[in-house]
């Protein structure tokens, strides 16, 4: 099965720009998509595909790829953009099955 | 509006066995597969298996199959995740979240408020 690497922490001062990357053989065929888990809540879809974000999510939110890598980028960083970061993606082994990036904690300073 | 439900805790004893349950409603229950993800205390997102409630069709993570059974009732629009005989390990939160695809997409948009598995003697 595929595996998706990311960076295990990044921290951002506030207002200021952090991109968190992913990794993976998966993403030269399947888009990555990307959660946000704050502390003791589920996670929520933040972006998916290349560059689309869901209602509701702030447009300092984009994403972008290409190959085996994908990006979440958040400019200008707020406060309660302080979380954890999973992507995710089908997984390249051709049946409907999926991965998990191991997360990444954004600290906002 | 789109919701998907779950108990918030259990709490059992080794050996005995769990059938959790993720109800959902604001949309047609058969038409979208729905997911069940694990995340162990202080861990990532681990993907268990995948549903599709119209027909049944089940699909699991090689990490989770034959550990747990996924299933749902489209009569009471409710999917279920089971274990048969619970370990120590099995100790975790665990979400159900609706599958949403297209030719180009494909990703989970819903997700439950997820039910905390406690298993401990």
């Amino acid at each position: 099965s595929s595996e998706l690497t990311q960076d295990p922490a990044v921290s951002v001062a506030l207002g200021q720009t952090v991109t968190i990357t992913c990794r993976g053989d998966s993403l030269r065929i399947y888009y990555a998509n990307w959660y946000q888990q704050k502390p003791g809540q589920a996670p929520v879809l933040v972006m998916y595909g290349k560059n689309n974000r869901p209602s509701g999510i702030p447009d300092r939110f984009s994403g972008s790829g290409s190959g085996n890598t994908a990006s979440l980028t958040i400019t200008g960083a707020q406060a309660e953009d302080e979380a954890d970061y999973y992507c995710n993606s089908r997984d390249s082994s051709g049946d409907l099955s999926y991965v998990f990036g191991i997360g990444t904690k954004v600290t906002v300073l | 509006e789109v919701q998907l439900v779950q108990a918030g805790v259990e709490v059992k004893k080794p050996g005995e066995s769990l059938k959790i349950s993720c109800k959902a409603s604001g949309y047609s229950f058969t038409n979208f597969w729905i997911g069940w993800v694990r995340q162990m205390p202080g861990k990532d997102l681990e993907w268990m298996g995948i549903i599709y409630p119209d027909d049944s069709d089940t699909r699991y993570s090689p990490s989770f199959q034959g550990q747990v059974t996924i299933s749902a009732d489209k009569s009471i629009s409710t999917a279920y995740l089971q274990w048969s005989s619970l370990k120590a390990s099995d100790t975790a939160m665990y979400y159900c979240a609706r599958r949403e695809s297209d030719n180009f997409y494909d990703y989970f948009h819903h997700w439950g408020q997820g039910t905390l598995v406690t298993v401990s003697s």
